[in-house]
């Protein structure tokens, strides 16, 4: 069974500072991965894809990838209230079935103004 | 975009029910999907499909069943509604293992 770890929170940081989002994955063969912000009822949203080991910048979002470490996160810079959601992590499944992702249970990322 | 449509986006039910849930892309993905989300369990995998009249079970199948007589469609049935059944769900769609999924806006069903 794939499994994605992701720690539930809810994870609070004062508007302005670096949120930083972890998520562990137990499919030693994946070659994707996504985060996903969703806010609180509505559907998730494709934020960041990163296939490489390193880091993978956007604006505000980086995402970091150690793939011997079976390691993803996401820092979020200059943190702000609007990003007050919960981000999942997904990992692509190697092998049969690759066409499906293996979803993290989510963190939920409260801001504070 | 990639637009990924469901046609309700929220439904009240009776237990007993037969139940269609739809959802339309319209970016000629080849692989779509079906999950239900409830707090505390995450996104879990119903149904998926990876071509025309071909469909794969998921990690939850039982009460469900799909139909994808098209390519741009993807429905799920719920074939007799039960309260065990209410929750978001939501459908997904993608064109390749390089991508990400592209959901849906989400159908939040009640079973009463």
């Amino acid at each position: 069974q794939k499994e994605v770890e992701q720690n539930s929170g809810p994870l609070s940081v004062p508007e302005g500072a670096i949120a930083s989002l972890n998520c562990t994955y137990s499919d030693r063969g994946s070659q994707s991965f996504f985060w996903y912000r969703q806010y609180s009822g509505k559907s998730p949203e494709l934020i960041m894809s990163i296939y490489s080991n390193g880091d993978k910048e956007d604006g505000r979002f980086t995402a970091q990838l150690n793939k011997a470490s079976q390691y993803v996160s996401l820092l979020i810079r200059d943190s702000q209230p609007s990003d007050s959601a919960t981000y999942l992590c997904a990992v692509r499944n190697s092998g049969a079935g690759s066409y499906q992702l293996t979803f993290g249970k989510g963190t939920k990322l409260s801001v504070i103004p | 975009d990639v637009k990924v449509t469901q046609s309700s986006r929220y439904l009240v039910k009776r237990t007993g029910e037969k139940v269609f849930l739809e959802c339309v892309q319209d970016m000629d993905h080849e692989n779509m999907f079906w999950y239900r989300q409830d707090p505390g369990l995450g996104l879990r995998l119903i149904y998926f499909s990876y071509d025309v009249k071909m469909k794969e079970k998921g990690d939850i199948p039982e009460g469900y069943s799909v139909s994808r007589e098209k390519k741009e469609r993807f429905s799920l049935i719920l074939e007799s509604a039960s309260t065990n059944q209410t929750s978001m769900y939501l459908c997904a769609s993608t064109q390749g293992t390089d991508y990400g999924y592209t959901f849906g806006s989400g159908t939040r069903l009640t079973v009463v």
